[in-house]
């Protein structure tokens, strides 16, 4: 089992959607959790932190569930600005995150 | 401020020659970790700086590649002998001292080798 999956997508959604992805890690040690954006060609942004009580940002909310060790990321009403590769960031014990292979998400008009 | 840099941006060479990466940090940034992406693969870890410490060069894929930071900020990658299976996105990224910080990305160097 890979440490950090991801369904690759794509997710192909219409404006103004709701959508959702899920990341599942197999280290239950796991400690800090994250999603980034990346945008084709270019480098990973932090989109936000997973807190263990769930945080939301916008229109972005992100959930953690330790028990089934995954974490969640909705994005409402999408725009096509959201079209990027989302990626699932775990951190264990030590300082080297493990990166998903990312879902990728286009957003047509 | 300055983000991440990295250079160059793009990097053509030969097959069995030597590249070398550059990544400048974020000042301040103690942490500095180098990455490899291939085309519509995820992030493949090669080797993690913090401080003074010895590096954590657990994801280094062979003993062609090697990296050095000096004096806590700049870092390069090497890669020896290049082989066609090293084209990829290197990419370098910093944070503040270690724990659940973000990172923060350079644009990556594209190597291909032919």
């Amino acid at each position: 089992r890979k440490e950090v999956e991801q369904d690759p997508g794509p997710f192909n959604v219409p404006e103004g959607a709701t959508v959702a992805f899920n990341c599942t890690y197999s280290n239950s040690a796991s400690q800090s959790f994250f999603w980034y954006r990346q945008d084709c060609r270019k480098e990973p942004k932090l989109l936000m932190s997973v807190y263990s009580s769930g945080n939301e940002d916008g229109r972005f909310t992100a959930q953690l569930n330790r028990a089934s060790q995954y974490i969640s990321l909705l994005i409402r009403d999408s725009k096509l600005s959201d079209s990027a590769t989302y990626l699932c960031v775990v951190k264990g014990g030590s300082y080297i995150p493990t990166f998903g292979r990312g879902t990728s998400l286009i957003v047509h008009p | 401020g300055a983000g991440v840099s990295q250079s160059p941006s793009n990097k053509v060479t030969e097959k069995g020659k030597d590249v070398e990466l550059r990544c400048d940090p974020i000042s301040g940034h103690t942490a500095l970790y180098w990455y490899r992406q291939s085309l519509g693969q995820g992030l493949e870890f090669l080797i993690y700086f913090q401080g003074n410490s010895a590096p954590d060069k657990s994801g280094l894929p062979s003993d062609r590649f090697s990296a050095e930071r000096t004096g806590g900020s700049v870092s390069t990658l090497t890669i020896q002998r290049t082989q066609q299976e090293d084209s990829a996105v290197y990419l370098c990224a910093s944070s503040l001292p270690p724990g659940g910080s973000e990172q923060y990305f350079g644009p990556g160097t594209r190597l291909t080798v032919t």
